[in-house]
């Protein structure tokens, strides 16, 4: 297996720009995560989903952030419109059964500057 | 919600031990302590799990005391590769990362 698959690996757009971050989790998980990873807050939990719903969206920002997951091997996290503050390195994570017992497998993240 | 606290940095020589404590005072009964190990520009990487007692694997221990209001990762004989932020996670209902302590080893 490739592991879980983010792209793209590098991001680098205006304010105001819509962005649009991509993942492809492990296949048979059961468990799709994003999070977001500052200096400053350290790696946060925005929102996760189990088998394609979206079950704690509590840590995501604010209404700029959106995040769907239409099947089982496709999820997206959307920010619109983008501000210099959501620069961060964002990870997709997938775990197969039980969320937060099972081991989570991290992508290798997407570098988004927002200038 | 259980709120992690580790140390910021640690310091450490190549073939000693090095033991990251993590405080989580408010672990709730259907909480697991999870270990995961970040380098640069990678995604975190799991290193080790456990509930209670000790926890041994083939790159770490676990070990948790039975109030379970913190634990520590035993790294033994690090290297300089084993240069790199660990993060402590208490899942359960809610997952909830640590601040990360950056151990760095030294020749």
């Amino acid at each position: 297996d490739a592991g879980v698959i983010q792209s793209p690996r590098h991001e680098v757009t205006e304010m105001g720009q819509e962005v649009t971050l991509r993942c492809k989790p492990i296949s048979g998980h059961d468990y799709l995560f994003w999070y977001r990873q500052t200096m400053m807050r350290g790696l946060e939990l925005l929102i996760y989903f189990n088998n394609n719903v979206p079950i704690d969206d509590s840590g995501m920002p604010e209404d700029r952030f959106s995040a769907k997951m239409p099947n089982a091997s496709f999820s997206t996290l959307k920010i619109q419109p983008s501000e210099p503050r959501d620069s961060a390195v964002y990870f997709c994570a997938s775990t197969p059964f039980e969320r937060g017992t099972d081991t989570q497998y991290f992508g290798p993240g997407t570098r988004l500057t927002v200038l | 919600l259980a709120k992690t606290t580790q140390p910021i940095s640690m310091d450490s020589y190549e073939g000693q031990e090095v033991n990251i404590t993590c405080s989580h005072n408010n672990i709730a009964t259907n909480d697991y302590i999870t270990w995961y190990q970040q380098f640069p520009s990678q995604g975190p990487r799991f290193i080790i799990q456990g509930y209670k007692t000790k926890v041994t694997n083939e790159v770490a221990s676990l070990f948790i005391p039975a109030d379970r209001k913190s634990s520590t990762l035993s790294l033994p004989r690090v290297s300089l590769s084993d240069t790199a932020v660990y993060y402590c996670l208490v899942a359960g209902n809610m997952l909830t990362f640590g601040g990360g302590t950056r151990l760095m080893v030294k020749p």
